[in-house]
Parts: structure tokens; C-alpha cells; sequence
């Protein structure tokens, strides 16, 4: 079965820290990739994606994330985390069908200190 | 942000009570999903549809029931509630167009007591 692996749980920064969430997929075919980000109360908002091409995605908010093919990975990574970052985090990835069913990681939880 | 509202948005009630939550979108998109999200275990799907009348099974479809007559419209429907039941359920949307990621509601708050 599919399954999304994310390894931090919870992980509490300082602001100007710079900041990697781990993300590993089990599935071996084509897939495309997420990271999703959700503030207190809110709804899923998109990051970023990736569907082909550069493995290497900018998103909103300064974020990116890397797209390592050989070791099914797609961490997700800032420079300089703000307060405003604090928030959970979710990985997820789809493979490749028309159907876009979305397999979720359990979600980092991000608390930046000003 | 994509046009989904969710109704309602917080919900109590006892066991063995039905309950349909509801999803409407104004975007026309084909696609739509539910899921619950629960602490430690992200969001999982639960039905989704690929258009009208046209539905299936998530990964935790086991007492939820769906239906989609409208292409705005997509139905959750509990027929008898339980407390393992008791969630946070978000609805999403996506468009027929491959390169198009998944757009959340705001989600319904589920407590059933």
C-alpha cells in the first residue's frame, strides 16, 4: 500500500532558523508530490507541487522543496523560518492517475519562537 | 481561495444518529474528496466522486455513504454515528485538468457524544 512517511512530528525553531521536514513515499511509479500547510483553525493550503521537470519547486512564502527521485524523497526546506510559519505541515503525493487520490503524511507540527 | 463551502461547519450528536455533512462548489470542477482528518494520522480519504452519479472507495470508506446528483454538490452521509466517528471532515475539489492540485473547504468540526 501507499504509504508517506513524515519523520519529524513536531519541531520548534527559533525565528531566522532555517528549517528541512523530511517527506518519504513508498511507490515506486510516477508520482506527483505536495506539501500542503495548515494554520491554526484554517483550511489546506497548497505549497507547492511538483509534477515533472526541475526537481527543485518554489512555493509561496519563500518555501521550497527537492525532488530526490533515487532516494523517494521530497523534502520541503526555507532559509528563514518567521513566526508566521508556525503552522502544521503535511506532505502528500498521488501517483500519477487521473483520479488524483491524495495519500497524506501524518503532518509536522511547526512552532517558530520569535 | 477555490469556492467550497462546507455545512455545517461544527456539528454535536448523540450515537446512532444519521448525519450528512455537506460540500458545494461553484468552480464546476469534476473531481471531489472527502477526508477526516484525526491527531496523528494526517488526512485520509474516506469516498471520492469523478462526476455525477459516479463515486468510490477511500481508504476508510467503512460506515460513510456518499452521493453526488449535481455536479456542485457531494453528500457524506453517516448513517448511524459513532464515537470513533467523531472528527474533523474536510471536503476538496479538483479540476479535470491533470495539472490541477486539490483545493480544501474549511472543514466541518464532528463530535458525536
Amino acid at each position: 500500500a501507499q504509504s508517506v512517511s513524515q519523520h519529524n512530528h513536531h519541531v520548534i525553531l527559533s525565528e531566522a532558523a532555517s528549517l528541512e521536514l523530511g517527506c518519504n513515499y513508498s511507490y515506486g511509479g510516477t508520482v506527483n508530490l505536495f506539501w500542503y500547510v495548515q494554520y491554526p483553525g484554517q483550511h489546506l493550503q497548497l505549497l507547492l507541487k511538483y509534477f515533472s521537470g526541475d526537481p527543485l519547486v518554489k512555493g509561496i512564502k519563500g518555501f521550497e522543496a527537492e525532488f530526490i527521485k533515487s532516494k523517494f524523497s521530497f523534502n520541503l526546506r526555507k532559509p528563514s523560518v518567521q513566526w508566521s510559519d508556525t503552522a502544521e505541515y503535511f506532505c502528500a503525493v498521488d501517483r500519477g492517475s487521473t483520479l488524483g487520490r491524495l495519500y497524506f503524511g501524518r503532518g509536522t507540527q511547526l512552532t517558530v519562537w520569535p | 481561495d477555490a469556492g467550497i463551502t462546507q455545512s455545517p461547519r461544527h456539528k454535536v450528536t448523540e450515537t446512532g444518529t444519521p448525519v450528512t455533512l455537506r460540500c458545494h462548489q461553484t468552480e464546476n470542477h469534476r473531481y471531489m474528496y472527502w477526508y477526516r482528518q484525526d491527531p496523528g494520522h494526517g488526512l485520509r480519504l474516506i469516498h471520492y466522486s469523478y462526476g455525477v452519479k459516479d463515486t468510490d472507495k477511500g481508504e476508510v470508506s467503512d460506515g460513510y455513504s456518499v452521493s453526488r446528483s449535481k455536479t456542485e454538490d457531494f453528500l457524506l452521509t453517516l448513517e448511524s454515528a459513532t464515537s470513533s466517528q467523531t472528527s474533523v471532515y474536510f471536503c476538496a475539489i479538483s479540476g479535470t485538468d491533470r495539472n490541477q492540485p486539490q483545493h480544501f473547504g474549511d472543514g466541518t468540526r464532528l463530535s458525536i457524544l
